[in-house]
């Protein structure tokens, strides 16, 4: 199985700033990695996808990039609905893992 | 449009089976895969499993043995049965649907049900 290890596990900023959130995949996964942002009680909502590919609706301050097995989301200009969980997502092969997540508060 | 939405009891009694259900509507369960993922409280998304447009299933490993996902395509279901509960089965299982149709070796989620929480407690 791939194992998808993410980091930080929490992060605090401020509005305005710019953050990055890292995943590293256990083997090379090709670009098939997706971003999720997910806001507490709320389902979990696609951010990107094919590792930099924005899915429609995203602001465009939310950016992905990366190959083979590490993979970064940067987020320019917080704003205040960023503050929330954002998880990354192999989506090369069952079992199609997630990282542990990176909690993005307020500082 | 698109639109999933998970059923199913919210307390479920410790060594008993679970049983959900996915309604589905606005594509085709033949063109699109679905998937489940749960999330305990707290805590982080794990994918359970998924059936796929051809009807094919994939299962994570951990669950494979206690886990089955099947459909009714003609009433746009889907349906996960999972035995041998135990109090750490105790999350919001959240049915999915693949971003892309079944041409594509891919998978990512882009529309999700709003979730159901399940309990298992005696």
């Amino acid at each position: 199985d791939i194992q998808m290890t993410q980091s930080p596990a929490s992060l605090s900023a401020s509005l305005g700033e710019t953050v990055t959130i890292e995943c590293l995949a256990s083997e090379d996964i090709y670009d098939i990695l997706a971003w999720y942002q997910q806001k507490p009680g709320k389902s979990p909502q696609l951010l990107i996808y094919d590792a930099s590919s924005l899915h429609t609706g995203v602001p465009s301050r939310f950016s992905g990039s990366g190959s083979g097995t590490q993979y970064s989301l940067k987020i320019n200009s917080l704003q205040p609905e960023d503050f929330a969980s954002y998880y990354c997502q192999n989506g090369l092969s069952a079992p199609l893992t997630f990282g542990s997540g990176t909690k993005l508060e307020i500082k | 449009q698109v639109q999933l939405k998970e059923s199913g009891p919210g307390l479920v009694q410790p060594s008993q089976t679970l049983s959900l259900t996915c309604t589905v509507s606005g594509f085709s369960l033949t063109d699109y895969s679905v998937h489940w993922v749960r999330q305990p409280p707290g805590k982080g998304l794990e994918w359970m499993g998924g059936i796929w447009g051809n009807g094919n299933t994939n299962y994570n490993s951990a669950l494979k043995s206690r886990l089955s996902i099947c459909r009714d395509t003609s009433k746009s279901l889907v349906f996960l049965k999972m035995n041998s509960l135990q109090t750490e089965d105790t999350a919001i299982y959240y049915c999915t649907r693949d971003l892309r149709g079944i041409m594509y070796t891919s998978h990512y989620f882009d529309y999700w049900g709003q979730g159901v929480m399940v309990t298992v407690s005696s």
